[in-house]
């Protein structure tokens, strides 16, 4: 059974960091690319970076860019997120999520972990 | 303001049909990309729904249907029940963003 498993959130002030984890089992870690998506309060779903499955190779949304950081230790199945300058508008619940697809452009998100929630706020 | 634009909110009785349309752009779905549909329980994480415009992944019932044409896409529900109402978000990629994309989401009621 796929799981995946998000800690690390938390309280934090604007300008702080924080770093997310995602510790995933019951599917081989290294073979697929993983992203973080996020969901403000209230609203809707918004895809923030994907890492491939190797960790050669990261994207990013523009609203994170310079700021995130996405990395991967295999070793432990482990998917993580560090970030800094954090600002008011990044207070979300954040989910990582197991992407699945033959082309980059036509991956889906297969398995979602239970979120961790971010509050940054002074 | 999202990339692909979903009706905020839908409802029918049950037993009825409802369909949730998406619509993008020549940049994403325009563009060939699949569009894949989630379901989202309040307080849940969102599920897998349909992938791959119109495949339905192991469990999910037959009443879910998916469709895509030129730059949009719909999810149709049938026979709805009282299960079903939950937040319904569409996904795509997107070649100006380079990154993955969502619709705002729409709120099915079952009356």
């Amino acid at each position: 059974e796929v799981q995946l498993l998000e800690s690390g959130g938390g309280l934090v002030q604007p300008g702080g960091s924080l770093r997310l984890s995602c510790v995933a089992s019951g599917f081989t870690f290294s073979d697929f690319a993983t992203s973080w998506v996020r969901q403000a309060p209230g609203k809707g779903l918004e895809w923030v970076s994907m890492i491939f499955g190797s960790g050669y190779g990261t994207y990013y949304a523009d609203s994170v860019k310079g700021r995130f950081t996405i990395s991967r230790d295999n070793s432990k199945n482990t998917l993580y997120l560090q970030m800094n300058s954090l600002r008011a508008e990044d207070t979300a619940v954040y989910y990582c999520a197991k992407q699945e697809g033959q082309l980059m452009g036509n991956y889906c998100f297969d398995y979602w972990g239970q979120g961790a929630l971010v509050t940054v706020s002074s | 303001q999202s990339v692909l634009t979903q009706p905020p909110s839908v409802s029918g009785a049950p037993g009825q049909r409802v369909t949730i349309s998406c619509t993008g752009s020549s940049s994403n779905i325009g563009a060939g990309y699949d569009v894949h549909w989630y379901k989202q329980l309040p307080g849940a994480a969102p599920k897998l729904l349909i992938y791959g415009n119109n495949n339905r992944p192991s469990g999910v019932p037959d009443r879910f249907s998916g469709s895509k044409s030129g730059t949009s896409a719909s999810l149709a529900i049938t026979g709805l029940q009282a299960e079903d109402e939950a937040d319904y978000y569409c996904q795509s990629s997107d070649s100006n963003l380079s990154g993955w994309v969502f619709g705002g989401g729409t709120k099915l009621t079952v009356l």
